[in-house]
């Protein structure tokens, strides 16, 4: 089946800086990509739907500014959180879409971030 | 809006045993449903879903769900548990039967199984 890698799995940072997360579809291409957060004990929350060469579609209440997200091919999308603070600590999950080949969402094992 | 309601946050089996994870939804839309299963650091794959048609879905791994709009329940279940079940299931729905679609997917707080010897 398709696969969809995340890296890093775990980062721990600063307070005050920024940090990349990458999300790849190794083995199709993918001109969506959804990138969730998910607290402990909560559900995924989307945050933000990214398409290929256009400019990311974010949910109500996601600060895009903090949330960078950059889908520049397609196979691979980024999430930067800039400026981070310790309320930003998640787990964030990414999925693609893998159409027209498929309608099926393919998540990523997600990252687990850490602000100190 | 949407939203779902998983009971239980830990359910635990032994071997052999039925399985039942329970997800009820909330939709102001015929919903179409879906159980995805993560296992551990992998992403979440898609166990079975709902769109339209048959109200008992079939799925992998012996799994199978039955949609009853009555009770607004979708509720995951397999016959005879076995050890590699164990998992964290996650029931979501969509107003959209194309999972992601420009729609976003609604998730509960998943149910975590243990199933033991």
């Amino acid at each position: 089946g398709a696969v969809v890698s995340q890296h890093p799995s775990r980062v721990i940072c600063k307070s005050g800086t920024s940090v990349k997360i990458e999300c790849r579809s190794l083995d199709f291409q993918a001109t969506t990509m959804f990138w969730y957060r998910q607290f402990p004990k909560q559900s995924l929350m989307l945050m933000a739907t990214s398409n290929e060469g256009s400019k990311a579609t974010y949910e109500q209440g996601v600060e895009k500014d903090k949330f960078l997200i950059n889908h520049a091919s397609l196979t691979l999308s980024t999430l930067t959180v800039t400026s981070a603070h310790p309320e930003d600590s998640s787990f964030y999950i990414c999925s693609a879409l893998a159409r027209p080949s498929s309608d099926e969402q393919f998540f990523g094992p997600g990252t687990r971030l850490t602000v100190l | 809006a949407q939203s779902v309601t998983q009971l239980g946050s830990h359910v635990s089996v032994s071997e052999g045993a039925l399985v039942l994870l329970r997800c009820n939804y909330s939709s102001s839309v015929p919903p179409y449903l879906f159980w995805y299963v993560q296992y551990p650091n992998q992403g979440l794959q898609l166990l079975l879903k709902y769109t339209t048609g048959a109200t008992l879905v079939k799925g992998i791994n012996g799994f199978e769900a039955e949609f009853k709009k009555s009770e607004t329940s979708f509720h995951l279940t397999k016959p005879s548990a076995h050890m590699s079940d164990a998992a964290e299931y996650f029931c979501a729905v969509s107003d959209d039967p194309l999972t992601g679609g420009g729609n976003k997917l609604t998730f509960g707080t998943g149910t975590q199984l243990k199933v033991e010897l």
